[in-house]
């Protein structure tokens, strides 16, 4: 089955500094990768995705990219923010069964 | 539109004790999950309900039921509540591929 792995569990950026958090999966099959954010006591909430059909999708200050044939895709935040402190979290999905399959996470730490 | 919501916010369980979470979505989504987040694990999922009257079990559904009550509500049960099941509990809702979630419900099972 399908396996997400990501790194690095905790990223340190300076204020203003850019972040990236990278995802690797194991199925080629795969088509959908959401990033999602989660604040301390929230739930996720979803903040970018990308489909196969697409290398790199921007929104404002953040972008994912994806190489499929790597099988890997990485969200970017460029400008760091206080606010921007958060779980994050990749995933990956097909189309047979729209189920998530989830990494582990990246506590993001913006240093003021 | 309140999106997801569930209840309760937080419960403390003694061992052996049961309990049903609850999860509604106002999205007239037709998929629905429940999810269990452990520190350093991420989302795993305990069940899924793809339609209304349809339930599939997911990576860790031992020691948990669900009911798919309508196309509106999911209910996760905890039959006989053991310490290994202390976890945040999270309910989804999607109509493809993107899920929506629920505040988390904070189980302790001591």
């Amino acid at each position: 089955g399908e396996n997400v792995e990501q790194h690095p569990s905790t990223l340190s950026v300076q204020e203003g500094d850019s972040a990236v958090i990278k995802c690797t999966y194991s199925d080629s099959a795969s088509n959908y990768f959401p990033w999602y954010k989660q604040e301390l006591g929230k739930g996720p909430q979803l903040i970018i995705d990308i489909r196969s059909n697409v290398g790199e999708k921007k929104d404002q200050r953040i972008a994912v990219t994806l190489n499929k044939t790597a099988k890997h895709f990485s969200l970017h935040i460029t400008e760091t923010q206080p606010e921007d402190s958060a779980v994050y979290f990749c995933a990956a999905s097909s189309s047979s069964n729209y189920q998530l399959i989830w990494g582990a996470g990246t506590k993001l730490i913006i240093k003021p | 539109n309140a999106g997801v919501t569930q209840t309760p916010k937080f419960q403390v369980l003694k061992t052996g004790q049961s309990m049903t979470l609850q999860c509604a979505q106002d999205m007239n989504h037709n998929s629905m999950y429940w999810y269990r987040q452990d520190p350093g694990m991420g989302l795993r999922l305990i069940y899924y309900s793809a339609s209304e009257g349809t339930t599939d079990k997911g990576e860790v559904p031992n020691g948990y039921n669900v009911s798919r009550l309508n196309k509106r509500e999911f209910s996760l049960r905890l039959e006989s509540a053991a310490p290994s099941q202390t976890s945040v509990y999270f309910c989804a809702s999607s109509e493809a591929d993107t899920q929506y979630f629920g505040p988390g419900t904070r189980l302790t099972v001591l």
